[in-house]
């Protein structure tokens, strides 16, 4: 089976840094994604990683062990628009994403 | 200039009924995709389109079917609508062998009451 990890909920002040953790169970596996959902809108795409170790785009950077099955994505400097749910997404065979549950980050002033 | 557009933006009918929901993309991409997320926010697939050939079908009530007419468009038509089927369906597409990217339309909002 295919199965997906992330915590349900993280708080955080504005200006702090917060990370959200993904591990994950796949019959193969190539990458991991992270998207962005706001309340009402559509997922976007952050981020992937292939390999391990740390991307870094902006604020945001994405990690990923393959060993440990595990990524996490890091936000930094948090704004009040960084409000929103997170979700991790991994590529096993079979030509699509298999999503996570996603983590709803309430940042507070 | 939407890259990935959706009509109706909210439907709201009865069980029982038949609806369309229909897809755009303007982005030259070659997969589609239909998910369905669920009140709880879970966002699964439900059908992908290669360049208008379905390539995946993940055992969904065959109440659903899919349409693609050419590689920028993405019907999805329900039938004999039931009350579970309330969800907001996304339509996304990627380029063909990045699928890890995709690009979300806004979604429909569908209500059966």
């Amino acid at each position: 089976g295919q199965s997906l990890e992330q915590p349900s909920e993280v708080t955080a002040v504005e200006g702090a840094i917060v990370q959200i953790n993904c591990t994950y169970q796949t019959s193969g596996f190539y990458g991991l994604s992270w998207y962005q959902q706001h309340d009402g809108g559509a997922p976007t795409f952050l981020s992937y990683n292939a390999l391990d170790g740390l991307e870094e785009t902006g604020r945001f950077s994405s990690f990923l062990s393959r060993s440990d099955s595990y990524g996490y994505l890091l936000l930094q400097e948090l704004q009040m628009k960084d409000s929103a749910s997170y979700f991790c997404a991994v590529r096993p065979q079979g030509g699509k994403l298999i999503f996570g549950q996603g983590t709803e980050l309430s940042v507070k002033p | 200039d939407t890259a990935v557009s959706q009509t109706p933006k909210y439907l709201v009918t009865q069980m029982g009924n038949d609806k369309s929901i229909k897809c755009e993309q303007n982005l030259g991409h070659d997969t589609m995709y239909w998910y369905k997320q669920d009140s709880k926010k879970f966002l699964k697939i439900m059908f992908s389109y290669n360049n208008k050939e379905l390539i995946i079908n993940e055992t969904v009530p065959n109440r659903f079917s899919p349409k693609s007419p050419d590689k920028a468009h993405l019907n999805l038509h329900i039938n004999s609508l039931e009350l579970g089927d309330s969800a907001v369906y996304f339509c996304a597409s990627s380029p063909t062998g990045t699928l890890y990217e995709q690009y979300f339309g806004p979604g429909t909002r569908l209500t059966v009451t």
